[in-house]
């Protein structure tokens, strides 16, 4: 069984509509992360936890939201999805007591706003 | 802040020859290291990485990188290329003491003509 899960894995949708991205992870990692993935712009963060009750923005947290329900789950939404939030979404762990940071990846989710 | 910059989006190599895929970072404090690979269709698999000691790292598949400290580079090698080496390929830093994240770079897609 994978360590870190991703639901769906394809998602079509339309503009305006209300989206959540949803990620599982048996790992027991207490942090947890959702980057975007755009071709030719690499991975970019777009909301960190480091526990339960910690959320941070990354660099483009615009537009994103975020909900951690428990150290297994990290929920990411759109609220109101918009064609250039079409993109390759990524969530990853890491071990914040060791590891140097090493953060293992999800499977990915191709999300496509119309 | 960190950054990081990979030199060619594209790569192309021959099967059995080198492989030589460039990093090179900005920062200001000693950094840790990280190359990721994503093969077609699945998420990033950690392929190295960089803490302290060895300057020489090894990691899976018979890829290695070497940290130079005075170039500020971390470029990925592979004396001969299989086909299955096809994918795209991820440099990531983060510093040490410092912030948790990561930063990656924009991607090399590396392919393998036969």
């Amino acid at each position: 069984d994978a360590d870190v899960t991703q639901t769906p894995r394809n998602r079509i949708t339309k503009t305006g509509k209300r989206i959540m991205l949803e990620c599982s992870q048996t790992k027991g990692h207490d942090r947890m992360y959702w980057y975007r993935q755009d071709p030719g712009l690499g991975l970019r963060l777009i909301y960190y936890s480091f526990d339960v009750k910690d959320i941070n923005k990354g660099e483009i947290s615009d537009g994103y939201s975020v909900s951690r329900q428990a150290q297994a789950k990290f929920s990411l939404s759109l609220e109101s999805a918009i064609p250039n939030q079409t993109a390759l979404y990524f969530c990853a762990t890491s071990d914040g007591g060791g590891s140097y940071n090493e953060q293992f990846f999800g499977p990915g989710t191709r999300l496509t706003v119309l | 802040a960190q950054s990081v910059t990979q030199l060619g989006s594209h790569v192309s190599v021959s099967e059995g020859a080198l492989v030589l895929l460039r990093c090179n970072y900005s920062s200001s404090v000693p950094p840790y290291l990280f190359w990721y690979v994503q093969y077609p269709n699945q998420g990033l698999q950690l392929l190295l990485k960089y803490t302290t000691g060895a300057t020489l790292v090894k990691g899976i598949n018979g890829f290695e990188a070497e940290f130079k400290k005075s170039e500020t580079s971390f470029h990925l090698t592979k004396p001969s290329a299989h086909m299955s080496d096809a994918a795209e390929y991820f440099c990531a830093v983060r510093t040490q003491g410092g912030s948790e994240k990561l930063v990656f770079g924009k991607g090399t897609k590396l392919t393998v003509n036969p």
